[in-house]
Parts: structure tokens; sequence; C-alpha cells
């Protein structure tokens, strides 16, 4: 099985530009969740998707969105970038919700930069 | 507040030392996940603990989690040089959220 894949691998934008980044899951894999991690806090939950339904979100401000398609793909979209934004934006699969002690499989990541 | 708070945050050894690092908190967790992130990578699952006390050895790496649930311990024999990385404990706290600490790095010299 392919693994999970998020494109663009790497992104330059500028402050108040908005960006949006893609995540393909392993197949068959239904829920998505997505990270931000930065050398100053780690990595930090920003929101799971299932079945194209939010069920879950982080402590993020409303800046930062995303969806799920009905194929599982998922994106998520920041508005009004800000320098802080800047890190390595993952995504992560699983075959069910928010399961306890269920791998999550990380993409590579998508490394953002605000400048 | 940071979950879950690993120490030290940075190790160098020399390949074949021994090393020990540490995830702890204050909070009782029903599971502790660890992780191994190499550059430009994410992170992969290494194991799962779930019972208090458990110990579990994956190769030269062994993981412990503490007798009370609230800290774990990854412990590496004879380290070698593809042991660098960062090595993330995580546990999943109210409503299914999985909260990582800052992570270990480890970088282990030829």
């Amino acid at each position: 099985k392919a693994g999970v894949t998020q494109t663009p691998r790497y992104l330059i934008k500028t402050r108040g530009q908005q960006v949006t980044l893609s995540c393909s899951p392993i197949s068959g894999h239904r829920s998505v969740s997505w990270y931000q991690q930065t050398p100053g806090q780690g990595l930090q939950f920003l929101f799971e998707y299932f079945s194209e339904t939010q069920r879950n979100k982080g402590n993020f401000p409303g800046r930062f969105s995303g969806r799920q398609f009905s194929n599982s793909r998922s994106e998520m979209n920041v508005s009004t970038l800000e320098l802080g934004d800047s890190a390595l934006y993952l995504c992560a699969s699983t075959p069910r919700q928010g399961a306890y002690q269920e791998t999550q499989y990380f993409g590579p990541g998508t490394r953002l930069l605000v400048l | 507040t940071q979950l879950l708070e690993q120490s030290p945050q940075f190790l160098s050894i020399q390949e074949g030392e021994n090393l020990t690092v540490y995830c702890n908190s204050s909070s009782v967790f029903s599971s502790l996940q660890w992780y191994r992130q190499e550059p430009g990578e994410g992170p992969v699952l290494l194991v799962t603990v779930v019972t208090g006390g458990e110990v579990k050895k994956l190769k030269r790496l062994t993981f412990q989690f503490g007798d009370a649930r609230k800290d774990s311990s990854l412990h590496i024999t004879a380290a070698q040089p593809g042991d660098t990385g960062l090595y993330l404990c995580a546990a999943h706290y109210g409503n299914n959220r999985l909260a990582f600490g800052k992570g270990n790095q480890v970088v282990v010299i030829p």
C-alpha cells in the first residue's frame, strides 16, 4: 500500500497570504488528522476529519480550517498567514476515527515558510 | 502547559553507548505511544504501552510504562548511528485527541 502523501512538500509564502495543503491518506483509511510541528511547541493537534466531518479540533485560531472529501483526501487552509505559522504541517491517517491505541500513519509533511 | 514533558531535550552519544530518555506527566494515561521521526519524514510508531509497569522490547530498544501510568522511559542499548532521530512520546487525552511531547533529539556519533 502507498503511504500517506502530502503536497506540496515545501512552500514559501508572505504574510497576509493564504495557503492550502493537501493530504491523501492510506487507501482504506477514513480518518485524517492534522498537526503543526515547530521547534518551540513541538507537535500540536489541529483537527481530525472522519467521513467528511470535523470530529475534533485543537486550540488554533479560526484562520486554520480544513475539509475532507468523499474519497477521504483532506485539505487544510490557513488564511492571513503570520510569521508564526512557519512550521512543518503533518497529516496522519487511521482506518477509524479517534481509536485509542491505534497506529497513526504520518505523511512526510509540508514545510511552510512565511516571510 | 505541556501535557507530556520529555527529557533530556538533546542527547549526543558515541556509537556503542547506552542511553535512556524520559517522558513524564502529572496525568494518568490509558496508554502511551513512542514514535521516532527522522529528518524530512513524519513520525513512525515504535510501540504502544498499555499496562502500568509494562516493559516492551524492540530489538535494542526497551520501553517501560510507569506503574502509575504517568511516565515512560526508552532505553537504547549499544546505540547505532541508525538510532539517530527525534523520539516522541504521545498519549490520548479527552475526546480522543493525541498529545505529543516536544521530543528527545538523539544523535549517535559513529
